[in-house]
């Protein structure tokens, strides 16, 4: 089982429509949570932590489930620029220090 | 500023080259990270530098070397390069190598490498 899971998509999009997905994680012991967006041929960047008790930024709302374990990303009202992948992040602690690991991505195609 | 800038943007090598990546961050991070991306893949962990000293290094070859000049530069020595190595390489940053939500990585635009 792959430390963490995602939905490859691509997951077409009116715009103007919400969107969700979700990650898995497989480790309890994961302690941070992250979403990044990549677009073709760019470097990934920061869309948003997730906090234990779920945050909102603008459009984009992000929830953490531990019981379950995955965390979930929403996107309202979405916009053609929306269009990315989108990578959930998970970091487990370890003595040396900071690792991510990234799930392999959703496709999100906005479409007009 | 979250801004991490990395040189060249290209770079086209042949298998008995040497040549280096180079990364730089003036956020006063701590903490700094080379990365390798294949196309439709995540970014895979190569090294992790905590205040200037290699923490973690996930089995890389040795023919990838990191040096960490000093708390703002992060350098990736290359030699005797394959084909298969050919990627984007993604350096990152973060206030420490701690694990809080609040300890983002930044990564830079990256370094698109083929090896011929």
């Amino acid at each position: 089982r792959k430390e963490v899971e995602q939905d490859p998509g691509p997951f077409n999009v009116p715009e103007g429509a919400t969107v969700a997905f979700n990650c898995t994680y497989s480790n309890s012991a994961s302690q941070s949570f992250f979403w990044y967006r990549q677009d073709c041929r760019k470097e990934p960047k920061l869309l948003m932590s997730v906090y234990s008790s779920g945050n909102e930024d603008g459009r984009f709302t992000a929830q953490l489930n531990r019981a379950s374990q995955y965390i979930s990303l929403l996107i309202r009202d979405s916009k053609l620029s929306d269009s990315a992948t989108y990578l959930c992040v998970v970091n487990l602690p370890q003595a040396a220090g900071n690792k991510l690991t990234f799930g392999g991505g959703t496709r999100v195609l906005v479409k007009p | 500023d979250t801004e991490v800038t990395q040189t060249p943007k290209h770079l086209v090598m042949g298998m008995t080259n040497k040549k280096s990546l180079k990364c730089e961050q003036h956020m006063g991070h701590r903490a700094m990270y080379w990365y390798k991306q294949k196309a439709k893949k995540p970014p895979e962990l190569m090294f992790v530098y905590s205040y200037e000293k290699l923490s973690i290094n996930e089995s890389v070859p040795s023919r990838f070397s990191p040096e960490c000049p000093n708390s703002s530069l992060l350098n990736l020595h290359l030699h005797a390069l394959q084909p298969e190595d050919s990627a984007l390489y993604l350096c990152a940053s973060s206030h420490d190598s701690g694990s809080s939500s609040y300890n983002e990585q930044f990564f830079g635009p990256g370094t698109r490498l083929t090896v011929l």
